[in-house]
């Protein structure tokens, strides 16, 4: 089945290790988002690219990297991890909605981050 | 004020019941989309809708564009039912400051036998 996979699904990490966050897609779509969900909050969009154009949100700080480097995987790398940066990390892939209408969003398991 | 609300915050009914989750959002929308996520964080798809009403085995989803309004039915509500509903609405980027989808809070659901 075409699918929206993350790895790991948990990762713990130490306070200021950097650690790199998988996300892979079988769908072919050309967009894909990494969104930070801290507990009990709506998820937040860090960045996207659509295709190898990466798109960073203005709040989105500058400890939070990424790296496409084909159409079926995207990076999410933490440079400096604190302990507010523990969260579910989640990835989603649409195909192109630069027309500006909306097309459905398919979501990861996510990863959940510990930071200690 | 947040762009997409949810109400309620919390919901807890009995086995079998009736459930309403209701969404409202302020700008001018081209899709809002439905999500479950159960405990352990994946987000499931549910709904998308930009007019009327669909209905899938024992959910169904309404909107309402000139109100603004979505509202979440579940109908014989079982324990697994219990999950975060989620309503997020897709605004063109002429209504926002880029296309993106605009979240609500969540709707915490628990269903006891």
């Amino acid at each position: 089945d075409a699918m929206v996979i993350q790895n790991p699904r948990y990762q713990v990490t130490q306070f200021g290790k950097p650690v790199t966050l998988s996300c892979s897609q079988t769908l072919n779509h050309n967009v894909m988002y990494w969104y930070q969900q801290k507990s009990s909050q709506a998820p937040k969009l860090l960045f996207h690219y659509y295709d190898k154009d990466f798109n960073n949100e203005a709040d989105t700080p500058d400890n939070f990297q990424s790296r496409r480097p084909n159409t079926s995987f995207c990076f999410l790398d933490i440079r400096s991890p604190g302990l507010g940066d523990a969260a579910m990390y989640l990835c989603a892939t649409s195909r192109d909605p630069r027309t500006g209408a909306y097309n459905e969003q398919f979501f990861g398991p996510g990863t959940r981050l510990t930071v200690l | 004020k947040n762009e997409v609300e949810q109400s309620p915050q919390n919901l807890t009914a009995q086995e079998g019941e009736f459930i309403t989750i209701n969404c409202s959002y302020s700008v001018g929308i081209s899709a809002l989309h439905w999500l479950q996520q159960h405990p352990g964080g994946g987000i499931v798809s549910l709904f998308m809708l930009s007019s009327g009403k669909k209905k899938h085995g024992r959910l169904i989803a309404t909107i309402n564009i000139q109100e603004k309004h979505s509202s979440l039915h579940i109908t014989a509500s079982h324990p697994r039912d219990s999950a975060v509903y989620i309503c997020a609405v897709w605004a063109p980027f002429w209504e926002t400051s880029g296309s993106r989808l605009t979240f609500g809070e969540g709707t915490q659901l628990t269903v006891n036998p």
